[in-house]
């Protein structure tokens, strides 16, 4: 069982390219979730998918598109990257009910814009 | 909108002492709480999940306890170690979201 997977770990992007982050568990998770988190801060939320074919906004969407084409899988789109999205993202998936509610984390992914 | 606030932003501690981390959150239609720690350059690991029908989880060490009309929750570490040095933080799952507190950084000192 392995989780929430998250690819790649480390990135460098120029200003302007674009690229995607992947995310993939593989507990049948309806709920899933995109977060970023900078250098001594929390964990702020861009987007959440609570089943296949169903996304919203979380707080700071601006930048980044998402899909849920599959109960497993929940990319990351970053367009036209620019230094303020250099953080950590990290995914994260629940089921619902009881210890279902339990979060699971990949392990982040370390992106760099220069 | 919900709003989780942990106080204080960092705590040092000499080693042995008993840790005392809060969590409080605005809205009190919660499903759970879970705390979390993390590692400097590491993703989160899950300590404790309390649902919101329950008052307390214990594990090892570790107790949280959940006020849900009061909007707090604590998480008590008995005896500290210097392993125990990591952020902890607290998460609040209510409606489809998943509210994360800004963390507590502990140092426990030898």
């Amino acid at each position: 069982n392995a989780g929430v997977t998250q690819t790649p770990k480390f990135r460098i992007l120029k200003i302007g390219q674009s690229m995607t982050l992947q995310c993939t568990q593989d507990m049948n998770h309806n709920y899933m979730y995109w977060y970023r988190q900078d250098p001594g801060m929390g964990l702020k939320l861009i987007y959440y998918s609570v089943g296949a074919g169903i996304t919203d906004k979380g707080e700071v969407p601006n930048g980044y598109n998402v899909s849920r084409s599959t109960t497993e899988d929940f990319p990351l789109r970053l367009e036209l990257a620019a230094p303020s999205q250099t953080s950590v993202y990290f995914c994260a998936s629940r089921g619902t009910g009881g210890p279902g509610n339990t979060i699971y984390f990949g392990e982040g992914s370390w992106l760099t814009v220069v | 909108k919900q709003e989780v606030t942990q106080i204080p932003a960092a705590l040092s501690v000499p080693e042995g002492e008993n840790l005392v981390l809060n969590c409080s959150f605005t809205d009190s239609a919660i499903y759970n709480l879970q705390w979390f720690r993390q590692d400097p350059g590491k993703g989160l690991t899950s300590l404790l999940l309390i649902q919101s029908s329950q008052r307390e989880q214990t594990s090892g060490r570790l107790n949280a306890s959940l006020d849900k009309s009061s909007g707090r929750s604590t998480l008590y570490i008995a005896a500290s170690q210097p392993g125990d040095s990591a952020t902890y933080l607290c998460a609040v799952t209510s409606g489809n979201k998943l509210t994360f507190g800004g963390g507590t950084r502990v140092l426990v000192k030898p």
